[in-house]
């Protein structure tokens, strides 16, 4: 079965700074998607960025990027230029091809922004 | 504008008294599924749907029934609520099939407690 870890339970960053969030995950799998969702204080659950495990070229959207290591099995994130809207807890997502299409989660990791 | 929604928010009721949170997706998506987050656990899925009249149970599907009788609808069923299911509650969809239309869409979420 697929696991997916995030080690920091909680971080913190100075306003328009940049932090990194880490994740590793544990697959079998050659072709499979991972995310990043954001969950901020109303609970909503947003997407934040996505990556396909066949492409090599790490996804951006606008300041989030991720590094993506397939062969270390790592799936980090990258917030640059931190606002205060940043402030969330954020979980990293497996999501396998067939079978159930699940997501399989992070414990998630609470971002915390100071200004 | 394309959403997914779900009633009610917000629910307080009492063990052993059955209740029913809809889910309701206008992206015609095929998949739908059901997931509780509960804290330092991150989501885990309960029931998944691949198309109407298809469903099958996810990681923690004990006290819940699902059904898809309609595509766009997917209603989470607790016949007789115990504490235990007190929790926040998402449902989510997406197309299947493509790589460019797997990102799941999540409802903002029910908060459940049952006394």
């Amino acid at each position: 079965a697929q696991t997916v870890t995030q080690s920091q339970p909680e971080m913190s960053v100075q306003e328009a700074e940049t932090v990194t969030l880490s994740c590793t995950y544990d697959t079998s799998e050659s072709d499979y998607y991972l995310f990043w969702y954001k969950q901020p204080p109303s609970r909503q659950m947003i997407l934040v960025i996505r990556q396909e495990a066949y492409k090599q070229q790490n996804a951006t959207e606008n300041r989030f990027s991720v590094n993506f290591q397939k062969a270390a099995k790592s799936f980090s994130l990258k917030i640059s230029d931190s606002q205060l809207g940043d402030a969330a807890m954020y979980f990293c997502a497996y999501r396998t091809q067939g079978g159930s299409e699940k997501l399989v989660f992070g414990k998630g990791m609470k971002l915390t922004v100071n200004p | 504008e394309a959403q997914v929604t779900q009633n009610p928010r917000y629910l307080i009721t009492v063990t052993g008294k059955k209740l029913t949170v809809t889910c309701s997706q206008n992206m015609n998506h095929e998949y739908m599924s059901w997931y509780r987050q509960d804290p330092g656990l991150g989501l885990r899925q309960i029931y998944y749907s691949m198309n109407v009249e298809v469903t099958d149970k996810g990681d923690v599907p004990e006290g819940y029934k699902v059904s898809r009788k309609e595509k766009r609808n997917f209603p989470l069923i607790l016949e007789s609520p115990s504490p235990n299911q007190t929790s926040l509650y998402f449902c989510a969809s997406s197309f299947v099939g493509t790589p460019l239309q797997e990102t799941q869409y999540f409802g903002p979420g029910t908060r459940l407690l049952v006394l």
